[in-house]
């Protein structure tokens, strides 16, 4: 499976300011995937980012408040805009392994935000 | 529409015996089925999927799960629970290529 790394691995940031989140995968992979997972919750798909197109945003999310960026196979950001402390969450990226059938996401470790 | 649904917030089990996470879900057509684990301060680690053939499916650390269509059903067990095993447990079920659906999550606590 891909190996997927996230920075920073957790940040304690103020109301109003941005943070920006890497995801990196050690292979090329379609699609890839951005997660919230808010405390004591489970993961919410926040948007699905495929490399050379605009990101697909679920209900409930917005370019303008998680911008995300998808330049080449192996790497995206997502941002959250103008943090309030209801964005204190955990931000997952995943990838989908289409080897051996059945489409089986994998995940990254996480990226734990706390606004203050 | 699809959805997941694991009934249990939590499960105690005494280390050394059998365990049983419980997962139902929703979805037209035929389901991918998958679980995950999530240990403490730690991303989710795949554990086992069901897509089509035995209904008995085998993963990771020992875990497996039973597909049961009639009973809408993909419970997770393990004939030996290990302390290291407590961890929190999601099921989740896509329909084809739609989006990931997951439940709400089973803690699992096994005790020495």
């Amino acid at each position: 499976s891909a190996v997927i790394s996230q920075k920073p691995s957790r940040d304690i940031c103020q109301r109003g300011t941005s943070l920006t989140i890497q995801c990196q995968v050690d292979s090329q992979v379609t699609m890839m995937f951005w997660y919230r997972q808010q405390p004591g919750q489970s993961l919410t798909l926040i948007a699905t980012a495929n490399q050379g197109s605009e990101a697909t945003y679920e209900s409930g999310f917005v370019i303008d408040k998680f911008p995300i960026s998808r330049p080449n196979l192996t790497f995206s950001t997502l941002t959250v805009s103008n943090m309030s402390p209801e964005d204190s969450s955990i931000y997952l990226c995943s990838v989908e392994d289409t080897s051996g059938g059945g489409d089986t996401q994998y995940f990254g470790p996480g990226t734990r935000l706390t606004v203050l | 529409a699809q959805s997941v649904a694991q009934p249990e917030d939590q499960v105690n089990v005494a280390e050394g015996n059998p365990l049983t996470v419980k997962c139902t879900y929703s979805v037209s057509g035929n389901p991918y089925l998958f679980w995950y684990v999530q240990y403490p301060n730690r991303g989710l680690q795949f554990l086992l999927k069901y897509i089509t053939g035995d209904n008995l499916v085998k993963g990771s650390y020992g875990f497996e799960a039973e597909f049961n269509k009639s009973q809408t059903s993909f419970h997770l067990k393990k004939p030996s629970a290990l302390v290291s095993d407590s961890a929190l447990y999601f099921c989740a079920v896509r329909r084809g290529y739609s989006t990931l659906t997951f439940g709400k999550g089973t803690m699992l606590l096994v005790s020495p």
